[in-house]
């Protein structure tokens, strides 16, 4: 049974460019959540997609946008890169939402900007 | 706002030690609260999940308990091992919607 799966793995890119990471949910799982983890921090919440529908949205800039997918995969994009915006992007996915099961997160993409 | 404290930042043990982890939020209005473990650069493997409802949940070597009255959850590892060794978060959902907040986190280095 497949776990998240994220890609890239890694990724540079430079200031005021724009990136698109992507996450495939754990099988079964139709709720997807994108996290932004700074070096030595707590994972920080981005936001969250459900049935292809942003649910809820933490305190991120509009830079940072997404999308679901009807097979339940998901984007993240960030338009006009900034230095700050280095840092691990995780998913997680989880199986109905506001049921609390818990979550299964991705290995995560590191993203450099230089 | 919800605001979640790990201590120690950090914590150094010689194999076999029992050793307990702290965890405290500051609204203890909550769903749930999960303990998951980060190996370095990784992505976060989900420990235990405690439901509001519970006071522990254990899971081999590890036993994580929950205060909600006092905002306070504790993982206690039981025989620490040097697979032990990572980053351990805490992390609580308010609403039962899943958006987590975590704390910075414990890391933890266990010597053979």
């Amino acid at each position: 049974d497949a776990g998240v799966t994220q890609s890239p793995t890694h990724l540079i890119k430079t200031r005021g460019q724009q990136v698109t990471l992507r996450c495939s949910p754990k099988s079964g799982h139709d709720t997807v959540s994108w996290y932004q983890q700074a070096l030595g921090q707590g994972p920080q919440f981005i936001f969250q997609y459900y049935e292809e529908e942003e649910r809820q949205r933490g305190n991120f800039p509009d830079r940072f946008s997404g999308h679901q997918f009807p097979n339940y995969s998901s984007e993240l994009n960030v338009n006009a890169l900034l230095l700050g915006d280095s840092a691990l992007y995780l998913c997680a996915s989880s199986l109905e939402w506001g049921q609390g099961y818990g979550y299964t997160f991705g290995s995560g993409t590191r993203l450099t900007v230089v | 706002k919800q605001e979640v404290t790990q201590i120690p930042a950090a914590l150094s043990v010689p194999e076999g030690e029992n050793l307990v982890l702290n965890c405290s939020f500051t609204d203890s209005a909550i769903y749930n609260l999960q303990w998951f473990r980060q190996d370095p650069g990784k992505g976060l493997t989900s420990l235990l999940l405690i439901q509001s409802s519970q006071r522990e949940q254990t899971s081999g070597r590890l036993n994580a308990s929950l205060d909600k009255s006092s905002g306070r959850s504790t993982l206690y590892i039981a025989a620490s091992q040097p697979g032990d060794s990572a980053t351990y978060l805490c992390a609580v959902d308010g609403s039962g919607f899943q958006k987590l907040v975590f704390g910075t986190g414990t890391r933890l280095l266990v010597s053979p």
